[in-house]
């Protein structure tokens, strides 16, 4: 079945470290997503990429990196600088880059950082 | 810029009960509508879209919204909730426009609970 695996489901690290989040997707979408997920703030935009070797900020890409080397792959790492980075993440994909085009999402990464 | 505002964050309500979700959403060009909802600690699934066509759209597990352009509002509805209809509901917009992506902006999200 085609989807979006996203891993580890839970991470833990101590506040300093970079970790970086996996995301695969075997729907031959063009487009991927970083969204982050707050109680009460709906989704946010972390970073997008709407084909390989190209990515562009979203609406709080401070203190997050993203690379687009494969078609399939679309890694986040969450940096030290990244103030309050404990929360839940989720990748998606797009088939298109059109404004009709659903989103199709993971399962997330629930990230605690103490 | 859009926005879309949900306009209750929680609803609970009966099991069998009617229930209607509300989303109203600013934008200044023609707009795209979706109503996604997410179980605890998964993603989110689509429930429906509205492109464009009848105002009225029906969606999985028997959920329907209607598209109201005047009111600028997408609510969505159920006529008879379960138990398993306890979810977070998101609805999002994406605008239509030649040189945008088709960037989705979420509201906030609605946590429906159902009670036996």
């Amino acid at each position: 079945d085609g989807g979006i695996t996203q891993s580890p489901k839970y991470l833990f690290r101590k506040e300093g470290q970079n970790v970086t989040l996996s995301c695969e997707q075997n729907l031959n979408h063009d487009a991927m997503y970083w969204y982050r997920q707050d109680p009460g703030q709906g989704l946010r935009l972390i970073y997008y990429s709407q084909i390989v070797n190209d990515f562009q900020k979203g609406d709080i890409a401070e203190g997050y990196s993203v690379s687009r080397e494969k078609k399939e792959s679309f890694p986040l790492t969450v940096t030290s600088a990244q103030k309050n980075p404990t929360a839940f993440y989720l990748c998606a994909s797009r088939e298109s880059r059109g404004a009709n085009s659903p989103l199709h999402f993971g399962n997330g990464t629930r990230l605690t950082v103490t | 810029a859009q926005s879309v505002t949900q306009l209750d964050s929680q609803v609970p309500v009966f099991e069998e009960a009617p229930v209607e979700l509300r989303c109203n959403y600013s934008s200044s060009v023609s707009v795209y509508l979706f109503w996604y909802v997410q179980y605890p600690n998964q993603g989110l699934q689509l429930l429906l879209k509205y492109l464009s066509g009848s105002t009225l759209v029906k969606g999985i597990n028997g959920f329907e919204a209607e598209f109201n352009k005047s009111q600028t509002s997408f609510h969505l509805r159920k006529p008879s909730v379960h138990i398993s209809d306890t979810a977070e509901y998101f609805c999002a917009v994406s605008e239509w426009s030649g040189t945008s992506y088709g960037k989705l902006t979420f509201g906030q999200g609605t946590i429906l609970t159902v009670h036996p």
